[in-house]
């Protein structure tokens, strides 16, 4: 089982839709929580970080953070064509300087 | 403007040759990180570290040194010995533990 995993997509939405990213991780002492995007032949750069189990909210975006079933979701509402790109989920333990990534998940959004 | 630099953007790769990398952030992190990220893959980390004059090995570090003088400052070599280095490096860096990692722009290697 891989540590962080991530549908490797490509998952395609209409422009104006919701689109849901999902992301599980196998260490149950992760603390920290990330999304961010990559664009083609660009670094990431964050989109969101979570600590807490809930919601966060910034913007369209939303993160959801559920620890008991060991997963984290990323929602863009009203999505964009600009939002077109890879979707890195990073996730880390407790009392380490290790981040481990997923492979991401490519969004396309349909004009 | 603070940030991660990273050079050249480019690089290319002799048979036999070593070749350093350079990171370098303005941010005042105490940590920093390489990764590799091979087409349609993930990041995997080659080597982090924590304070000055300490790193540690990541997942991939075989055929890759480091060295950490400066707080800014952490290049990484990638040596002879790595057969398959053509990939994009990715320099991270963040404040501290489960703090967020900013990146600097890449630089992507080819061998000749």
């Amino acid at each position: 089982q891989k540590e962080v995993e991530q549908n490797s997509g490509p998952l395609s939405v209409p422009e104006g839709a919701i689109a849901s990213l999902n992301c599980t991780y196998s260490d149950r002492g992760s603390q920290s929580f990330f999304w961010y995007r990559q664009y083609s032949g660009k670094s990431p750069e964050l989109i969101m970080f979570i600590y807490s189990n809930g919601d966060k909210e910034d913007g369209r975006f939303t993160a959801q953070l559920n620890k008991a079933s060991q997963y984290v979701s990323l929602l863009i509402r009203d999505s964009q064509p600009s939002d077109s790109a890879t979707y890195l989920c990073a996730v880390n333990g407790l009392r380490t300087y290790k981040y481990i990534f997923g492979t991401g998940t490519r969004l396309k959004v349909l004009a | 403007d603070g940030g991660i630099t990273q050079s050249p953007k480019y690089l290319f790769r002799k048979e036999g040759q070593n070749v350093t990398l350079s990171c370098e952030q303005n941010l005042n992190h105490d940590a920093m990180y390489w990764y590799r990220q091979d087409p349609g893959q993930g990041l995997r980390l080659i080597y982090y570290s924590q304070i000055v004059n300490d790193f540690q090995k990541g997942d991939i570090a075989e055929g890759y040194s480091v060295s950490r003088e400066k707080k800014e400052s952490f290049p990484l070599t990638v040596t002879s010995a790595q057969k398959n280095p053509t990939a994009f490096y990715l320099c991270a860096s963040n404040q501290g533990r489960e703090e967020t990692q900013y990146f600097g722009p890449g630089t992507r290697l080819l061998v000749l």
